[in-house]
């Protein structure tokens, strides 16, 4: 079935150092890929998406590229903030029949001045 | 806009018990989600409405789960009677109709002792 596998965390970086969260995928097709971020006592918000192949998502200094050979969506920031200190989700949703998301386990991130 | 609303934020209860949470959407969003994120996983979809009806409830445990939607607006999931393992965040997610953007609310915290 869909799944979504993610790197697992904690991870605690120092301000301004190189972020990678690894995300890859099992899923039939073309599904879309998503980033979600969730910082303490907040919902689940989205950071960032992208629905096809190759395609690049952004925000906030976020990246992701939909790698359909590798089945991988990692996140990269190039010079964390204290700020984004959260727990980050990625989550894919199917491209045909359901639309529900499936989520990875979150990984928790923490950035210290 | 305003975003998805959540009540209550916490609960506690004893196991055996019943316990009720409402959602309330965003205005107009057709499609409402109830995700249940136990501590250190990725949420997991319980149910999806499409208006008032129900179109995938696979994962949600009906002996003890229910959930509807009068009027296709608001929402209540209910436990009864509660056990330990229902203890996680039950978060409520809308969407203007299917493959498009989701909004997630804050969730209510259940603890079950």
């Amino acid at each position: 079935g869909d799944s979504v596998t993610q790197m697992e965390g904690p991870v605690t970086l120092s301000e301004e150092a190189f972020l990678t969260i690894n995300c890859t995928y099992t899923a039939t097709g073309y599904p879309s890929l998503f980033w979600y971020v969730q910082y303490p006592g907040e919902g689940l918000q989205l950071l960032l998406k992208a629905t096809k192949a190759d395609d690049k998502g952004s925000n906030k200094g976020f990246e992701a590229t939909y790698r359909k050979e590798t089945t991988s969506f990692h996140l990269e920031k190039g010079s964390v903030q204290v700020s984004d200190s959260a727990v980050y989700f990625c989550a894919l949703r199917r491209q045909t029949g359901a639309n529900n998301l499936f989520f990875g386990t979150g990984t928790r991130l923490t950035v210290i001045p | 806009e305003a975003g998805v609303a959540q009540s209550p934020r916490y609960k506690i209860i004893e196991k055996r018990q019943s316990v009720a949470f409402w959602c309330n959407p965003i205005s107009g969003h057709a499609t409402l989600y109830w995700y249940q994120q136990i501590l250190g996983q990725g949420p997991k979809l319980l149910i999806q409405f499409q208006n008032n009806g129900v179109v995938d409830d696979s994962q949600l445990p009906k002996d003890r789960f229910s959930a509807e939607r009068l009027k296709g607006v608001d929402s209540t999931l209910k436990i009864q009677p509660a056990k330990l393992e229902d203890s996680a965040v039950y978060l409520c997610a809308s969407s203007p109709g299917t493959g498009v953007g989701y909004t997630f609310g804050s969730g209510t915290r259940l603890t079950v002792v």
